[in-house]
């Protein structure tokens, strides 16, 4: 069974970067997985943020940025906002037609 | 403008079924892959599946962990998807969102879900 890991926290000071990550448990991410990236608040809907590795959705600011560092999925914040805080979740698209969500990245800004 | 407006979540016993219905606006329902999403509580998201569009052939995909047992359609008539939820287990308990599938395989337009509880 694949799984998708992401790092359960991350604390990030106001105006700073944060690099989240989404691994697989065997093997390496690349653009053929198409990772995408989504935020959720408390109580809302999740967001599209990213997709096909690194492109912004509409009116997402540019602040947020996502690429493959080495063999994972990677989204970062530069110069991080307070309303940054959110968990945040990638995705992996597999080769048997099926998504994979990783189990999500609270970030707190403080 | 598109809208994913999701509804027929309740509380049901094991074994027990249910239906969901995600109203869509904005586009023709079998014109569009669409995704079910869903999250326990305090929990991630797991997807559940999907139907590819009419022109693709309106097929159907499941995760392991519902497949045989929940089943995706949609009717254009009420312009409407649905999950059909059978042989409910207490781990099915969880908001379920609609979401629209875009080209390539992310999930683009959320619905704002639909709490599902399976309790005894």
């Amino acid at each position: 069974q694949t799984v998708v890991t992401q790092e359960p926290s991350f604390s990030v000071s106001p105006g700073g970067t944060v690099t989240l990550t989404c691994g697989l448990s065997s093997g390496s991410v690349s653009p053929t997985y198409y990772p995408s990236w989504y935020r959720q608040t408390p109580g809302q809907s999740p967001r599209t943020l990213i997709y096909n590795t690194n492109i912004r959705s509409s009116d997402v600011p540019d602040r947020f940025s996502a690429s493959i560092l080495g063999n994972k999925a990677a989204l970062t914040i530069t110069g991080a906002q307070a309303d940054d805080e959110s968990d945040y979740y990638c995705a992996l698209f597999m080769t048997s037609g099926i998504w994979v969500f990783g189990g999500g990245t609270k970030v707190t800004v403080l | 403008e598109v809208q994913l407006v999701e509804s027929g979540g309740g509380l049901v016993k094991p074994g027990g079924s249910l239906r969901l219905s995600c109203a869509v606006s904005g586009f023709t329902v079998s014109t569009a892959w669409m995704s079910w999403v869903r999250q326990a509580p305090g929990k991630g998201l797991q997807w559940v599946g999907r139907i590819k569009n009419k022109s693709d052939g309106g097929t159907t995909d499941y995760a392991a962990p519902v497949k045989g047992r929940f089943t995706i359609s949609g009717d254009d008539s009420e312009n409407t998807l649905y999950l059909q939820l059978n042989s409910l287990k207490t781990e099915d308990t969880g908001v379920y969102y609609c979401t629209t599938l875009a080209n390539p395989a992310y999930f683009h337009r959320w619905g704002q879900g639909t709490l599902v509880t399976v309790s005894s």
